[in-house]
């Protein structure tokens, strides 16, 4: 079957850098997208890999290794308002989009 | 208005009542989803339209019953729901065909049947 793996739930200090892990075991493989999605309202897009490495957009990064099915989001100068659950995809062989459960990302003061 | 809108926000339902979801795309997109959300588990994808035409149907009970009248508007109808059919429904749009087009979702309807 098809498998996306993200941890539940992690916890941060403001100021500080998180890193949120995303591990994929699909049927091909056609992209990886990256959604935040705040407590009570819509998943918004973050980013999307679809070559290994690194893509970088202000203070949150992406990056992907296909060989590992292994992708990760790199949060810096974490704030309150990043505190978002964060949503891993990815698009399989169809161009089906197989979801992670989400990692609920806990800020601390 | 931009983006997609969902309406309505909030609705409690009895197992015997019929009501509908509405979403609209203000995208120009020719993709329509309609997503259910339940707590700590995956988006599951309930139906895909591509330019109005139903290409997705996974496996979703029949009283559940989507409609694409036009490539902007989208309908969940519903009917004789079970408790089990609480959760947030997210309706979304893309424009297929374009590589790493991402879905825009609307803010959903948190659906309570009681």
């Amino acid at each position: 079957g098809q498998n996306i793996d993200q941890p539940t739930e992690m916890t941060a200090t403001e100021g500080a850098i998180v890193q949120i892990n995303c591990t994929y075991q699909t049927s091909g493989f056609n992209g990886l997208f990256w959604y935040q999605q705040h407590a009570g309202e819509a998943p918004t897009f973050l980013s999307y890999n679809v070559l290994d490495g690194l893509e970088e957009k202000g203070r949150f990064s992406s990056f992907l290794s296909r060989s590992k099915g292994y992708s990760y989001l790199l949060l810096k100068e974490l704030q309150m308002k990043d505190s978002a659950s964060y949503l891993c995809a990815v698009k399989d062989s169809n161009y089906q989009l197989i979801w992670g459960a989400g990692t609920k990302l806990i800020i601390k003061p | 208005e931009t983006g997609v809108t969902q309406t309505p926000r909030h609705l409690v339902m009895g197992m015997t009542n019929k009501k509908s979801l509405k979403c609209e795309q203000h995208l120009g997109h020719n993709a329509m989803y309609w997503y259910k959300q339940s707590a700590k588990k995956p988006l599951e994808l309930m139906f895909v339209y591509n330019f109005k035409e139903q290409t997705e149907n996974n496996s979703v009970p029949s009283r559940f019953s989507p409609e694409c009248p036009n490539s902007s508007h989208l309908f969940l109808h519903l009917h004789t729901l079970q408790p089990e059919d609480s959760a947030l429904y997210l309706c979304a749009s893309s424009q297929e065909g374009q590589e790493g087009s991402p879905l825009h979702f609307g803010n959903g309807t948190r659906l309570t049947v009681t």
